[in-house]
């Protein structure tokens, strides 16, 4: 079974500093994992994912993660923030294979201060 | 990218009555889609796998005779919650699956239900 754990419900930085969204995720096999942003009241948007080839993965708006199987981690960084950055943040596992089934953290809420 | 359209985007409904989602792939077929549920502050919770041709999956604790789910097509499946109570006031979004290699997913905007 696949789970993904965030870390910090709630993250608040300053505008053009560094972001910073934790996720740790536990695998038995070989997992596919993503990273989705949510605006309220609206569904969600794709920002970047991994799907075992570069283990440092480039997305959208200036976001990127990097998979470290050693920390089973896939924390998502940007590095400077934007009021516009200000939204929910979900990380999500898959296994890889034919499964589709996301399994999504807990989320983080991100705010960003002027 | 793929678009999926979900509809109503909101409902308000009494107690009582049912009420219908539907979820659809504008673009792409989807043999498969997912519903999920997700509470205020919340994250999303997977409901079931609906399956075009076949019987919805369902995960453990969601009623399947309260959550109908017909996959009528290839672009279209729908939620239906039968007889609402107020506790069952929630987002729901679906989502579907790119095909191919990419295991992407692509999400509807989502469908806020209140019941009142």
């Amino acid at each position: 079974a696949q789970s993904v754990t965030q870390l910090g419900s709630h993250v608040s930085v300053s505008e053009g500093a560094l972001v910073l969204l934790r996720c740790n995720y536990s695998s038995s096999v070989p997992p596919y994992l993503f990273w989705y942003v949510q605006y309220p009241n609206q569904g969600l948007q794709l920002l970047l994912k991994y799907t075992s080839a570069a283990t440092l993965v480039k997305g959208i708006n200036g976001f990127e993660a990097e998979f470290k199987k050693s920390e089973t981690s896939f924390h998502l960084t940007k590095p400077s923030a934007h009021m516009s950055d200000a939204a929910e943040y979900f990380c999500a596992v898959t296994k890889g294979g034919s499964a589709r089934q996301l399994t999504f953290g807990s989320g983080t809420q991100l705010t960003v201060l002027p | 990218g793929a678009v999926v359209s979900q509809h109503p985007s909101w409902v308000i409904c009494k107690s009582g009555t049912s009420v219908k989602i539907e979820c659809r792939s504008l673009d792409f077929q989807a043999t498969t889609m997912f519903w999920y549920r997700q509470f205020p502050k919340q994250s999303l919770m997977l409901m079931a796998t609906s399956n075009e041709g076949s019987k919805a999956t369902y995960e453990q604790g969601v009623e399947k005779d309260k959550f109908l789910i017909n996959h009528a097509s290839l672009t279209l499946s729908t939620l239906t919650v039968t007889s609402a109570h107020p506790e069952d006031s929630s987002f729901y979004i679906c989502s579907a699956p790119s095909g191919g290699g990419s295991h992407e997913q692509f999400f509807g905007p989502g469908t806020r239900l209140t019941v009142l």
